[in-house]
């Protein structure tokens, strides 16, 4: 069963702190993906990786960094939180075989700043 | 202008009704068209696919892709209780690597 684990489920964090959240997939996967999630703006694409340390920005990179040490890892870093970023955050990952389409997601990060 | 629209509901139905939800998108180059379902507290789960125009049926659910009206839709038939969640259309140029670019989902509730 493919499976994508996200670090938290709930997160509440201060103005100006610096917050990571892990995303871990076991499915070999070389494609891994973070959207923001808010209502009215369906799914948005904050940064994605195609490889181990490789990454491209989304539609709304501006405030996060993103990092990806090992394959089967991708984390999400405010460097400095603020409260415009309270929001879901969903991971993603998929394969690169031929004709593969499927993203598989985790179960979100609802992160709460104050 | 979004490049995918979405009307966001909700959308309240009695058990056994036929559901039609919809998107309408402005990027031609869209071929690989796909419907999530997300349940409350949940990611989005990969329901139906559809590569290019045409229908393609799974059960009580069928989706359909129009590509010279650049409209999409999924068509549940005999819904249940347990269809009660948030439908997302997504679409992508091509398959794989790409990010998918959603639509902002259409919360739907079956009363039983």
């Amino acid at each position: 069963d493919v499976k994508v684990t996200q670090s938290s489920r709930y997160l509440v964090k201060r103005t100006g702190e610096k917050v990571f959240l892990e995303c871990v997939q076991d499915m070999d996967h070389e494609n891994m993906f973070w959207y923001r999630q808010d209502p009215g703006l369906g799914l948005r694409l904050i940064y994605f990786s195609y490889d181990v340390k490789m990454k491209e920005k989304g539609d709304i990179p501006e405030g996060y960094s993103v990092s990806r040490e090992k394959k089967e890892r991708f984390s999400l870093i405010l460097e400095s939180a603020s409260t415009n970023q309270t929001s879901m955050y969903l991971c993603a990952s998929s394969g690169e075989t031929s004709g593969s389409y499927e993203q598989y997601f985790g179960p979100g990060t609802r992160l709460t700043v104050t | 202008q979004k490049e995918v629209e979405q009307d966001p509901g909700p959308l309240s139905v009695p058990e056994g009704a036929i559901v039609s939800l919809n998107c309408t998108y402005s990027n031609s180059a869209f071929q690989y068209f796909m419907w999530y379902r997300q349940y409350s507290r949940k990611g989005p789960e990969l329901l139906m696919y559809t590569y290019s125009s045409g229908n393609k049926e799974d059960g009580r659910f069928t989706a359909q892709v129009d590509k010279s009206s650049k409209y999409i839709s999924l068509f549940i038939r005999d819904s249940q209780p347990s269809d009660s969640a948030t439908y997302l259309c997504a679409m992508s140029a091509r398959a794989g690597r790409r990010a998918l670019t959603f639509g902002s989902g259409t919360r739907l509730q079956v009363q039983p």
